[in-house]
């Protein structure tokens, strides 16, 4: 199996841009997780999905910031506008039973 | 809801030594406790995972980890550091019961001493 996909790997973009974070879970997986990690603040969950539902949204930051699961297969993580603050590695992550990870996407925002 | 806690953000031992990582969980007994390990610039890799099948759980890498109730924890060992093992782990637990949402530790960084 391929495991989680992401793209882009890397994104540098300016502040006020519009930024789109894909992911493909592993198949047959039934839940899906976007997390956001930086140096001051450590693995944060933002969202997740059940059955391409979200399920608990509650660590999404602001509404700057939107997720979609249109079906089993992909899932967008939006950020309109982008701000400095927002620079840090996005995961997602799949599961059956446990979260198997992506590589993640390095966001910069300048 | 559960609270995961790593003693130790950093850890250093020398090459072929024992590593010990620490976690404690802080509820009742969850039903799953994973290791994650990430190495630089990669996602986090499943290392082991309990399910209360048996209390001592073998991982991939040589590492394995033990189910202590009575001290609510769920220490990571290997018996001989490798330098590959160089890397930040992480301890994880459903935040709540059914729930499939984890809470993970704050890392522990592992360095390898040569």
């Amino acid at each position: 199996d391929a495991g989680v996909i992401q793209s882009p790997r890397h994104e540098v973009t300016e502040m006020g841009q519009e930024v789109t974070l894909r992911c493909k879970p592993i198949s047959g997986h039934n839940s899906l997780f976007w997390y956001r990690q930086t140096m001051m603040r450590g693995l944060e969950l933002l969202i997740y999905f059940n059955n391409n539902v979200p399920i608990d949204d509650s660590g999404m930051p602001e509404d700057r910031f939107s997720a979609k699961m249109p079906n089993a297969s992909f899932s967008t993580l939006k950020i309109q506008p982008s701000e400095p603050r927002d620079s840090a590695v996005y995961f997602c992550a799949s599961s059956l039973y446990e979260q198997y990870f992506g590589p993640g996407t390095r966001l910069t925002v300048l | 809801a559960q609270s995961v806690t790593q003693l130790g953000s950093h850890v250093s031992v020398s090459e072929g030594a024992l590593v010990l990582l620490r976690c404690n969980y802080s509820s009742s007994v969850p039903p799953y406790l994973f290791w994650y390990v990430q190495y630089p610039n990669q996602g986090l890799q499943l290392l082991l995972k309990y399910t209360s099948a048996a209390t001592l759980v073998k991982g991939i890498n040589g590492f394995e980890a033990e189910f202590k109730k009575s001290e609510t924890s769920f220490h990571l060992t290997k018996p001989s550091a490798h330098m590959s093992d160089a890397a930040e782990y992480f301890c994880a637990a459903p935040t709540n019961f059914g729930n499939e949402k984890l809470t993970f530790g704050t890392g522990t960084r592992l360095t390898i001493i040569p």
